[in-house]
């Protein structure tokens, strides 16, 4: 089956760096997203990786290891407007995104 | 302003009672998906369309219907064969064909709570 694995919940405090995980296990791969979603708002796109290594964007960046079947997403100078639920999706092989539950991260000033 | 709209906001319906949710986008995307959304789960794909009078079941179909009549808009009925309709519904667009990067854009979402 396909699986997509993040931590449920992670906290942080206000101007420190978070790494939020993914592991996957998908029939095959097109590449692998990262939405952002506040709580009863719709999801927003973050960052998309479908080569190995690390695309930084601003205070955001997200690194992928096809091998490992593994990505993060890793957020620097944390603000308190970054509480929010954080899902990881993988495109598999039918061009179909498989989503993860999320991780909620709650920031602490 | 391109983007999603989905309305209501918020709908309340009676067991029993069948209920369609809307969801329109200007963005002149190929594609539209509709997605469920649970506590603690993630995003589960209902239905989806990648061109206008033709759309595929996706992991969770059974008792959903959708028509795709019009490229803008991609309405589903929540019919009352589906046993645990309660859930926050989640329509998205995306472009067709630029593989690898289709990203997807969502509306605002319904939250559909049945009494």
């Amino acid at each position: 089956g396909q699986n997509i694995d993040q931590p449920t919940e992670m906290t942080a405090t206000e101007g420190a760096i978070v790494q939020i995980n993914c592991t996957y296990q998908t029939s095959g791969f097109n590449g692998l997203f990262w939405y952002q979603q506040h709580a009863g708002e719709a999801p927003t796109f973050l960052s998309y990786n479908v080569l190995d290594g690390l695309e930084e964007k601003g205070r955001f960046s997200s690194f992928l290891s096809r091998s490992k079947g593994y990505s993060y997403l890793l957020l620097k100078e944390l603000q308190m407007k970054d509480s929010a639920s954080y899902l990881c999706a993988v495109m598999d092989s039918n061009y179909q995104l498989i989503w993860g539950a999320g991780t909620k991260l709650i920031i602490k000033p | 302003d391109g983007g999603i709209t989905q309305s209501p906001k918020y709908l309340f319906r009676k067991e029993g009672q069948n209920v369609t949710l809307s969801c329109e986008q200007n963005l002149n995307h190929d594609a539209m998906y509709w997605y469920r959304q649970d506590p603690g789960q993630g995003l589960r794909l209902i239905y989806y369309s990648q061109i206008v009078n033709d759309f595929q079941k996706g992991d969770i179909a059974e008792g959903y219907s959708v028509s795709r009549e019009k490229k803008e808009s991609f309405p589903l009925t929540v019919t009352s064969a589906q046993k645990n309709p309660t859930a926050f519904y989640l329509c998205a667009s995306s472009r067709v064909g630029e593989i690898p990067h289709n990203e997807q854009f969502f509306g605002p979402g319904t939250r559909l709570t049945v009494l």
